[in-house]
C-alpha cells in the first residue's frame, strides 16, 4: 500500500500568495494530522480530522490557515495571504483505531515551505 | 506544561558507542501510548515502535532497545553500538486515551562521529 503522499514536495512562493498543501492518507486511515515543524517550535499540531471530520483545530495559528478534508483520501491546508513566518515543513500525517488501540502516525514525506 | 519532555537536545558519540535517548511522558490517564519516531537528515519522520501503558516489557530490536518504566514515567531509548547511519532526529511521542492527539517532544539530535 502506498504511504502518505504529500504535494508540493517544495514550494516557493513570494508573501501574500496563497499557498494550498495536499494530503493523500493511507487509504482505511480515519484519522489524518497537519503538523508543522520549524527549529524554533519543533513539531506543532494545526489540526485534525476523524472521519473527514475536524476535530481539533486549535494549533491552527490564525484565521490564514484553513483546514479541509472533503472526502476520506484528501486534504488540503491552505494559507491566504501567507507571510514568511510560514516558511516551514508541513507534515501530513495518518492513522487508524485498531479497536480499543491507538494506531501510530505514518508521515508523508512533507511539504517544505519558502515565503519570500 | 510539556506532555513530553526530551532534556537532551544533542548527543554525539563515536561509532560503535551506545547511547541512550531519554524521554519522560506526563498524562493523568491510564490508558496511554508511547511511541518513537526518527527524522533521518532527508526528513521523512520514520515510525520506530509503539507501547501501550499495560506493557511495561522492554522490548529490543536488533541494536534498538527500549526500558518502559511507569514509576518514573520514562521511556528511554538505547541503541547499542551505533552506527552513522543512525544520526538523524529522534523523537518521542505520546497519545492519551482521551482524544487522539500525538504530543510530540523537542526532539534529540544523534550525531554518530565515524
Amino acid at each position: 500500500d502506498a504511504g502518505v503522499i504529500q504535494s508540493p514536495r517544495h514550494e516557493v512562493t513570494e508573501m501574500g500568495q496563497e499557498v494550498t498543501l495536499r494530503c493523500k492518507p493511507i487509504s482505511g486511515h480515519d484519522y489524518l494530522f497537519w503538523y508543522r515543524q520549524t527549529m524554533m517550535r519543533g513539531l506543532e499540531l494545526l489540526i485534525y480530522f476523524n472521519n473527514n471530520v475536524p476535530i481539533d483545530d486549535s494549533g491552527m495559528p490564525e484565521d490564514r490557515f484553513s483546514a479541509k478534508m472533503p472526502n476520506a483520501s484528501f486534504s488540503t491546508l491552505k494559507i491566504q495571504p501567507s507571510e514568511p513566518r510560514d516558511s516551514a515543513v508541513y507534515f501530513c500525517a495518518s492513522s487508524e483505531r485498531q479497536g480499543e488501540n491507538t494506531g501510530e502516525l505514518f508521515f508523508g514525506e512533507g511539504s517544505r515551505l519558502t515565503v519570500l | 506544561a510539556q506532555k513530553v519532555t526530551q532534556a537532551q537536545t544533542e548527543i554525539s558519540v563515536v561509532e560503535k558507542e551506545d547511547v541512550t535517548l531519554d524521554c519522560v511522558y506526563e498524562t493523568r490517564d491510564t490508558t496511554y501510548y508511547l511511541f518513537w519516531y526518527k527524522q533521518p537528515p532527508s526528513g521523512e519522520l520514520v515510525f520506530l515502535i509503539r507501547r501501550n501503558s499495560f506493557d511495561e516489557q522492554n522490548e529490543i530490536s536488533g541494536r534498538y532497545s527500549w526500558n518502559f518504566q511507569k514509576s518514573t514515567s520514562s521511556f528511554n531509548f538505547t541503541i547499542t553500538a551505533s552506527q552513522v547511519v543512525d544520526s538523524a532526529v529522534y523523537f518521542c511521542a505520546l497519545s492519551e486515551e482521551t482524544g487522539n492527539q500525538f504530543y510530540f517532544g523537542t526532539g534529540t539530535s544523534l550525531t554518530v562521529i565515524p
